[in-house]
């Protein structure tokens, strides 16, 4: 089974604060994501990797920035946390190409902040 | 325009009860097509893959309209642990995934 693994799952942060959500996925996917949900907004793309070192903004990048060093790793970072950010953030991956191919994710990172 | 779009519902059926879903994308050139479940503050996980012939699994069938762009869920014989949202989802052809808001689905006894 394919398996992304967020290692926070709950977190309070201070405004202003840096704020590091890590995400790893062990199937060896191109592509990664990250999305945060919030109610009645649905799911948002906030940036996507297809490759290593490479990123793309998604649909909401402001305030956010990532990190992809190594294929398995996709790192979202909040430069300075602001309130507006309290939400679930869902990192995801798939493989490229080939129609048909999943999007799996995450179990999810709930981030507070105060 | 959103990309995916679904009733949000809720719909509330009775258990044994017949439901069903429908969602509407944007993009005529999306390549791919799937239902997604998501429980309370759980994340998504695959429900089913759609596919143009259709597809079943059990007591859950998927529908594709490539020409109405549109899919649809039917869920037979509903089930208390049916309830849960059901989110529909479609790739682009640049391995783009959108998601609709979600369907909310409360199975009653």
């Amino acid at each position: 089974d394919v398996k992304v693994t967020q290692s926070s799952r709950y977190l309070v942060k201070r405004t202003g604060e840096k704020v590091f959500l890590e995400c790893v996925q062990d199937m060896d996917h191109e592509n990664m994501f990250w999305y945060r949900q919030d109610p009645g907004l649905g799911l948002r793309l906030i940036y996507f990797s297809y490759d290593v070192k490479m990123k793309e903004k998604g649909d909401i990048p402001e305030g956010y920035s990532v990190s992809r060093e190594k294929k398995e790793r996709f790192s979202l970072i909040l430069e300075s946390a602001s309130t507006n950010q309290t939400s679930m953030y869902l990192c995801a991956s798939s493989l490229s190409a080939a129609s048909g191919n999943t999007i799996y994710f995450g179990e999810g990172s709930w981030l507070t902040v105060v | 325009r959103k990309e995916v779009e679904q009733d949000p519902g809720p719909f509330n059926v009775p258990e044994g009860a017949t439901v069903a879903f429908n969602c509407t994308y944007s993009n005529s050139a999306s390549q791919s097509f799937f239902w997604y479940r998501q429980d309370c503050r759980k994340e998504p996980k695959l429900l089913m893959s759609v596919y143009s012939s259709g597809n079943e699994d059990g007591r859950f069938t998927a529908q594709l309209n490539r020409a109405s762009q549109y899919i649809s869920l039917l869920i037979r014989d509903s089930k208390l642990s049916d309830s849960a949202t059901y989110l529909c989802v479609v790739r682009n052809n640049f391995n783009k995934f959108y998601f609709g808001s979600g369907t909310k689905l409360n199975v009653k006894p």
